[in-house]
């Protein structure tokens, strides 16, 4: 079955970068994009950007340009989120999630990260 | 990017319907047909219960039904149950590959 499991939770100081992974199983890597959702608490799902593991494209939420990047590595079957220059305003759980280009199909767990000085 | 458009709230008693509003623009819902709406309960990772607009997933209930005209898109739920009560996000494609959110609406279920 298909599983997204990312990795635990992170305590990140105003300033400092944060990277969240996501292993991807139970389907073939390269056939889907994973889209990168956060949810700050008590709020909505917002959506931050995607990646086409088959040629490691990707596109962000013009928000979020210039400081969030997303990898991957076909060899793990693993994507990765990478957020700099965290403020409070980041502490978020974050979501990898399956889909197409246009929509999302599977989510992961969510990492919650917490920015704190 | 602004986010797609859905009322705070909205609620219904057991066996009744209701129907949730996503309202964007003519650059993501009422150009695409790819709206898709997520159901979210707390604590929970959402869960896919209808894409491309009125297709639902297998092992969603045919209560739920998805569908748009122009630049709004529409979810009703049929049949209200206790278990329905929970967060929904409608979610649109906007080209470039990139996705927008509605800001979410809470179903209670009287």
């Amino acid at each position: 079955q298909v599983q997204l499991v990312q990795s635990g939770a992170e305590v990140k100081k105003p300033g400092a970068s944060v990277k969240v992974s996501c292993k991807a199983s139970g389907y073939t890597f390269t056939s889907y994009y994973i889209h990168w959702v956060r949810q700050a608490p008590g709020q909505g799902l917002e959506w931050m950007g995607i990646i086409n593991p088959s040629g490691g494209s990707t596109s962000y939420a013009q928000k979020f340009q210039g400081r969030v990047t997303v990898t991957r590595d076909t060899s793990t079957s693993t994507v990765y989120m990478d957020l700099s220059s965290l403020r409070s305003e980041d502490m978020a759980v974050y979501y990898c999630a399956r889909g197409g280009y246009g929509d999302i199909d599977y989510w992961g767990q969510g990492t919650l990260v917490t920015v704190s000085s | 990017q602004s986010a797609l458009t859905q009322p705070a709230s909205v609620s219904g008693s057991p066996g009744q319907s209701i129907t949730i509003s996503c309202t964007g623009a003519s650059t993501d819902v009422g150009n695409y047909n790819l709206v898709s709406w997520y159901q979210q309960h707390p604590g929970k990772a959402p869960k896919v219960m209808i894409y491309e607009g009125s297709k639902r997933p297998s092992g969603v209930s045919n209560r739920f039904s998805g569908s748009k005209s122009g630049n709004t898109a529409s979810l009703t739920i049929s049949g209200l149950q206790a278990e329905d009560e929970a967060d929904y996000y409608c979610c649109s494609y906007a080209g470039s590959s990139t996705l927008v959110f509605g800001g979410g609406t809470k179903l209670t279920v009287l």
